[in-house]
């Protein structure tokens, strides 16, 4: 069974320090990894991983890829109030073409 | 830009009644998918779409059933709702390879 799980499930910290998030899976055929935010609504598109060890980045936010190690980290640095998101990693599978989310990490940061 | 419309942002419903939840998507893409989002559970995938009138079993789709006659629109249909299908339902689409686009999402309650 095609499994993705994210830990930690909730994470409270506050405005300034950098958190790391992380997103481990077992699937029969990778193809990618995703990263979403999800607000109040539907989630937006962070990053797309595909390669291993090549760093993705935007602005504050990074992203890697262990393909050896089954697993991707999403770092945020100097968190700001509107970092406060569920952040959700997703795996897409070749062949069955889906994606199997994980259960998503809630970010809390306070002022 | 993609754009996914899910027909309703809220919807309130009996025990028993059939539900319809519409998801249009613009971009001529070919996979479409349904998820219900419920907390700590994550996004599981109900059903998935690959091309018209093709439909796959997601993680959980006991309950429900699809419907994709034209490329731009999959339906989701709760045969006799029940109170444990309240929840968030997410609709999205992609042209492959995993970036999914999704819709706003309909909050039912089935009371």
């Amino acid at each position: 069974e095609d499994k993705v799980v994210q830990s930690p499930l909730s994470l409270v910290v506050h405005e300034g320090d950098t958190v790391t998030l992380n997103c481990s899976y077992e699937v029969t055929n990778f193809r990618s990894l995703l990263w979403y935010k999800q607000e109040k609504k539907a989630p937006t598109f962070l990053f797309m991983l595909t390669s291993s060890g090549i760093e993705k980045k935007s602005g504050r936010l990074s992203s890697i890829l262990d393909k050896k190690e089954l697993f991707s980290i999403l770092n945020i640095t100097a968190t700001q109030t509107g970092d406060s998101a569920i952040y959700l990693c997703a795996v897409f599978i070749q062949g069955a073409q889906k994606l199997v989310f994980g259960q998503g990490t809630r970010l809390t940061i306070n002022p | 830009d993609v754009k996914v419309t899910q027909s309703s942002r809220y919807l309130v419903k009996r025990t028993g009644e059939k539900v319809f939840l519409e998801c249009v998507q613009d971009m001529d893409h070919e996979n479409m998918f349904w998820y219900r989002q419920d907390p700590g559970l994550g996004l599981r995938l109900i059903y998935f779409s690959y091309d018209v009138k093709m439909k796959e079993k997601g993680d959980i789709p006991e309950g429900y059933s699809v419907s994709r006659e034209k490329k731009e629109r999959f339906s989701l249909i709760l045969e006799s709702a029940s109170t444990n299908q309240t929840s968030m339902y997410l609709c999205a689409s992609t042209p492959a390879g995993g970036k999914l686009f999704f819709g706003s999402g309909t909050q039912l309650s089935v009371l």
